[in-house]
């Protein structure tokens, strides 16, 4: 079965230092999430990406947050300064169709901001 | 201000006993979603609702759109069912529910 795909599996960093979450979606797939996971809580939505432009952010998803496709098959959430309750797991998941039948999830990117 | 509720938190039953969690969601979701995170924490989605019912081996999700109610089932569980079980509501974004962590035990 095709597996969307995120690096790295952990990423330990600095607070106030920029990180790049990267994430590679199954290549026929049209609509792109971000999410992210506290440990203990639940998931959140960050952010929706379709046709190259962000169609739904949540509250999180300030201007701390970006997200990019640059090349057509990556698609990547940036921190610019990280702060110590960014620390969760990230999941970034595809889907083909707004309300498709399965919501593919990458296995998340543990950031930890000390 | 779109919500989705689930029950139980935690569930604890024995190996082959039939399973049932209960999702309920507020108004202005169009379909729902059940998720299975594995103790490792990765994401796999199980089904996905906007009317009526569906199987897949073990796996039973009903869900009635009046009521705003969904159910997951397992029927003849086994300790690898063990995992949380999220219930995910649908509309311009996805809202998550806190999910269910199930444990069988052998």
């Amino acid at each position: 079965e095709p597996e969307v795909t995120q690096t790295p599996s952990h990423q330990v960093t600095q607070m106030g230092q920029e990180v790049i979450l990267r994430c590679v979606p199954i290549s026929n797939h049209l609509y792109f999430y971000w999410y992210r996971q506290i440990l203990g809580q639940k998931v959140e939505f960050l952010v929706s990406f379709y046709n190259n432009e962000i169609s739904e952010k949540s509250e999180i998803f300030d201007d701390q947050f970006s997200v990019e496709r640059p090349d057509g098959s990556n698609f990547t959430l940036k921190i610019r300064s990280t702060k110590l309750e960014d620390s969760a797991m990230y999941f970034c998941a595809s889907d083909w169709d707004l309300l498709g039948e399965k919501l593919f999830f990458g296995s998340g990117t543990q950031l930890s901001v000390l | 201000k779109n919500e989705v509720e689930q029950s139980p938190q935690n569930l604890t039953a024995q190996e082959g006993e039939f399973i049932t969690i209960n999702c309920s969601y507020s108004v202005g979701i169009s379909a729902l979603h059940w998720l299975q995170q594995h103790p490792g924490g990765g994401i796999v989605s199980l089904f996905m609702l906007s009317s009526g019912k569906k199987k897949h081996g073990r796996l039973i999700a009903t869900i009635n759109i009046q009521e705003k109610h969904s159910s997951l089932h397992i029927t003849a569980s086994h300790p690898r069912d063990s995992a949380v079980y999220i219930c995910a509501g649908r509309d311009d974004k996805i809202i998550f529910g806190k999910g269910t962590r199930l444990h069988i035990l052998p």
